[in-house]
Formats: structure tokens, C-alpha cells, sequence
């Protein structure tokens, strides 16, 4: 247990459906962060909130709308999604966003996107 | 650019060290990290070194760092059967907004075979 954890842990939805991912961090971090983890490609950066404000995007698509209501929970909002989609979504937290912080991952959701 | 590789597959003998490599390509990165992937699992930290340190031990686990070359590896002690996993090396900068920006290898995945 890292103290972060995220839910639902798989989903399979359709490409016209909406759909939500849920991470929460029980670390009393500032920084909360999401990836994209495919088969046989590198973890890729998709978000950063520091403070609940967004600090990066990293170019990704507007089918994905990430939310950070409070520094404790980070959700990841999914519409009309493609089949290349499918992945490994991954929530990190830190205690800040600096760079001498280490990131703590939750377990994943597994998304299949039919 | 950033640019982290690493060897995708290792196995190893039981009670046998493991050396798992990796390369970088940014010199200005702060801090490296190994983390761990088990099956169905999220990222696990397993330790992380500071980059004006050439070595860091922490009980099996030995990190070794050649900035001149850019090179980092994680040897692993007496490698276990509950040591098969994927493991990730990754170099620490600050990304546009001052964050900790995290840059992944491909992962290698460590195979322990009796």
C-alpha cells in the first residue's frame, strides 16, 4: 500500500460512453499527477496539478478532462474515447512538485475502451 | 532531448545478483529513480539516488552512477523469486511549471528462475 488509491481498479466502456476515473492520496501531498502506461511504450505524463492548480499538460487529447477539487483527490474524465486508449492509467502524488520529490503511484485502472 | 533506455529482459538464477542497466540522456537530471511493477500493480518506489552520488546501498539493493557516462544501475543481491518484476529507471527534471517531471524507461522485466 503507497497510501494512494484509485478506482475503479478496470473499466470497459464503449466509445460513445462517459466515464470517470477516481484517484485519492492519503499522504497529505500538494501534487498530484497522471500517466498513461501502454503496452511496449515508456509511462507517459499526461497531467500535473500542484496546489489543485494545473501545471502541465503534456498534449493531451480533450477527450481526456482531468479535475482536482482538493489537493486529496484527482479525477480523470473520459469521453467518446478511441480504442487506442486503451491502457494502464496511473495516479502518482507527491509532497510537493518540486524536483527533489519522489512520486508515490496508486495501484492503476486498467481501461479497455471497446 | 530526454531519453531513458534500459534492456527490456533479464533472468536470472535464484541467490544470483541481478545488474539491471539503464542510460540517460539529460545531464542536468537531479535525481534518478528504480522503481518496481508487479503484475496487476502500480509503481513501486524502491530507491532513488541524488546526482552528485556515485553509490547508494540500501540492504540488496546497490545504485550505482556514472554521470560522465550517464549511466545507472541497480544490482540486486541475492535475487529472490518475489524479486520477478518490471523495473523502471527514470531521471527527475523540472517541467515547465517547476514540477518534478518524470522521465521513464521502457522498463526491464526481471525473470527468476529456480
Amino acid at each position: 500500500e503507497t497510501g494512494v488509491t484509485q478506482t475503479p481498479r478496470h473499466l470497459v466502456m464503449g466509445m460513445t460512453n462517459k466515464k470517470s476515473l477516481k484517484c485519492e492520496q492519503h499522504l497529505g501531498h500538494n501534487a498530484m499527477y497522471w500517466y498513461k502506461q501502454s503496452a511496449k511504450k515508456p509511462l507517459e505524463l499526461m497531467f500535473v496539478y500542484n496546489f489543485k492548480e494545473q501545471t502541465e499538460n503534456n498534449s493531451v487529447p480533450s477527450r481526456f478532462s482531468p479535475e482536482c477539487p482538493n489537493s486529496s483527490h484527482l479525477f480523470l474524465h473520459l469521453h467518446t474515447l478511441q480504442p487506442e486508449d486503451s491502457a494502464l492509467y496511473l495516479c502518482a502524488s507527491s509532497p510537493l512538485a518540486g524536483v527533489s520529490y519522489e512520486q508515490y503511484f496508486g495501484p492503476g485502472t486498467r481501461l479497455t475502451v471497446t | 532531448g530526454e531519453d531513458v533506455e534500459q534492456s527490456l529482459f533479464l533472468s536470472v538464477r535464484e541467490g544470483d545478483s541481478s545488474v539491471i542497466n539503464c542510460t540517460y540522456t539529460d545531464s542536468s537530471s537531479t535525481y534518478l529513480y528504480w522503481y518496481k511493477q508487479e503484475p496487476g500493480a502500480g509503481l513501486q518506489l524502491l530507491t532513488y539516488i541524488f546526482s552528485n552520488m556515485d553509490m547508494k546501498q540500501d540492504q540488496r539493493l546497490t545504485v550505482l552512477l556514472n554521470k560522465k557516462d550517464k549511466h545507472l544501475s541497480l544490482r540486486i543481491a541475492d535475487t529472490q523469486t518475489g524479486d520477478s518484476a518490471i523495473y523502471f529507471c527514470a531521471e527527475s527534471m523540472a517541467g515547465s511549471g517547476g514540477y518534478n517531471k518524470l522521465i521513464f524507461g521502457a522498463g526491464t522485466r526481471l525473470a527468476v528462475h529456480p
